[in-house]
């Protein structure tokens, strides 16, 4: 069964707006985290943003925030003021406790910025 | 200063003939894993350590094997290489509780 479900296979948005990334988890374990990385066409997988199962607020670094609504599992992610260097292949992560801290990946979401 | 180091870069075998790829941290985390990524593909996690506990996905191939003799490094061995395993090499460190820091890969070619 699929963990973690990214329903947009590509976006598009304008540079400077604002664009959020879905991102749905299942999991029974109390204790997981959650993980946005970035790819750009040059392959390496670069860390964006992380949000604990227990964190009580939002994480946000820079231009990133993540909505992490726990009842719903959802994990979007949101980045402000879009740049042309914004656009890349994204994908939503997670990180299971009584997995032996595996971490699994989601499919993926194409993000075009558009100038 | 590089933290994960994949070696070689680029490595290119013949149908059937096995292939290591290494992978080393100089970030002492107890937590290494081995990916798989084929084109415009999420990674796929075929096994990761956690200490010198392996921990083996249940669809990874058996051709698939892998060694971390300490915690510096890890191999990944493919012992009979097909068409299908060409693909990137991903290796990933952690430390408990934060994010992953990941290698820039080995990209496989099989012939």
């Amino acid at each position: 069964a699929q963990k973690i479900t990214q329903t947009q296979p590509g976006m598009f948005v304008q540079e400077k707006e604002a664009v959020t990334l879905d991102c749905t988890y299942d999991t029974s374990d109390p204790s997981y985290g959650l993980f946005w990385y970035k790819q750009p066409s040059s392959g390496e997988m670069i860390f964006l943003i992380y949000q604990g199962s227990y964190d009580q607020q939002n994480a946000t670094e820079g231009r990133y925030s993540l909505n992490f609504q726990k009842a719903r599992k959802s994990a979007n992610l949101v980045i402000s003021a879009s740049q042309l260097g914004d656009s890349a292949m994204y994908f939503c992560a997670m990180r299971e406790k009584t997995s032996y801290d595996k971490v699994i990946f989601g499919p993926g979401t194409s993000l075009s910025v558009i100038p | 200063d590089a933290m994960v180091i994949q070696n070689p870069r680029y490595q290119v075998t013949q149908f059937g003939k096995p292939v290591t790829l290494s992978c080393s941290q100089t970030l002492n985390h107890n937590v290494m894993y081995w990916y798989q990524q084929k084109s415009s593909q999420a990674p796929k996690l075929l096994f990761h350590y956690y200490d010198k506990d392996f921990n083996n996905e249940a669809d990874t191939p058996d051709n698939f094997q892998s060694r971390r003799p300490n915690t510096s490094f890890c191999f990944l061995d493919i012992r009979s290489p097909g068409l299908g395993d060409a693909a990137m090499y991903l290796c990933a460190t952690n430390k408990k509780d934060n994010e992953q820091f990941f290698g820039p890969g080995t990209r496989l070619t099989v012939l």
